[in-house]
């Protein structure tokens, strides 16, 4: 069954570092998201995007974070310069149309340290 | 704007009794609502999703929700519990719109906890 997977599972990152976390949505896929779950709280979207440019986007996103998609298959959310609050569990999910359901990925955890 | 309430962070039930989660949703348009469930260490599984056709839901692992406009809900339920539903539920909402990749909007959770 196809889904979308994540990489890497975890990691640990020191205050101020750029981070990029990486993301195979599925393949006949035509939509992307990131989102985000801070621990103990919710899963809060944070941007999604639909023909090489985001579509939309939470007040969370701000200038340090960025998204893209370099190749036909990756996606990928770029944290400039992490911050301890940046530690959370991140989602990338994919849809094949907008307002179907979203397929998650198992998630990166992030720590800021 | 659209945003989702879930009454009760934990609900603890006996295995085999009735599961009900509650979730009530605001909207300014129609949405779409679903359910998705959180295993521990895992991503999120979409359990059920209601996008304007049947009021009344069918998803996996016998579980059911049912949209109720006046009452802006769409409650999940299960009749007989199991172990394995051990899990945090999540509901969702997304305003239907024209066009667009609109993310969704969760609820808080709700932590299920099954007792032998």
């Amino acid at each position: 069954e196809p889904e979308v997977t994540q990489t890497p599972s975890h990691q640990v990152t020191q205050m101020g570092q750029e981070v990029i976390l990486r993301c195979v949505p599925i393949s006949n896929h035509l939509y992307f998201y990131w989102y985000r779950q801070i621990l103990g709280q919710k899963v809060e979207f944070l941007v999604s995007f639909y023909n090489n440019e985001i579509s939309e986007k939470s007040e969370i996103f701000d200038d340090q974070f960025s998204v893209e998609r370099p190749d036909g298959s990756n996606f990928t959310l770029k944290i400039r310069s992490t911050k301890l609050e940046d530690s959370a569990m991140y989602f990338c999910a994919s849809s094949v149309e907008t307002g179907t359901e979203a397929f998650f990925g198992q998630g990166t955890r992030l720590t800021v340290v | 704007a659209q945003s989702v309430t879930q009454l009760g962070s934990h609900v603890s039930v006996s295995e085999g009794a009735l599961v009900l989660l509650r979730c009530n949703y605001s909207s300014s348009v129609p949405p779409y609502l679903f359910w998705y469930v959180q295993y521990p260490n895992q991503g999120l599984q979409l359990l059920l999703k209601y996008t304007s056709a049947a009021t009344l839901v069918k998803g996996i692992n016998g579980f059911e929700a049912e949209f109720k406009k006046s009452e802006t809900s769409f409650h999940l339920t299960k009749p007989s519990a199991h172990m394995s539903d051990a899990a945090e539920y999540f509901c969702a909402v997304r305003a239907i719109s024209g066009g667009g990749a609109d993310g969704l909007t969760f609820g808080k959770g709700t932590h299920l906890i099954i007792q032998p």
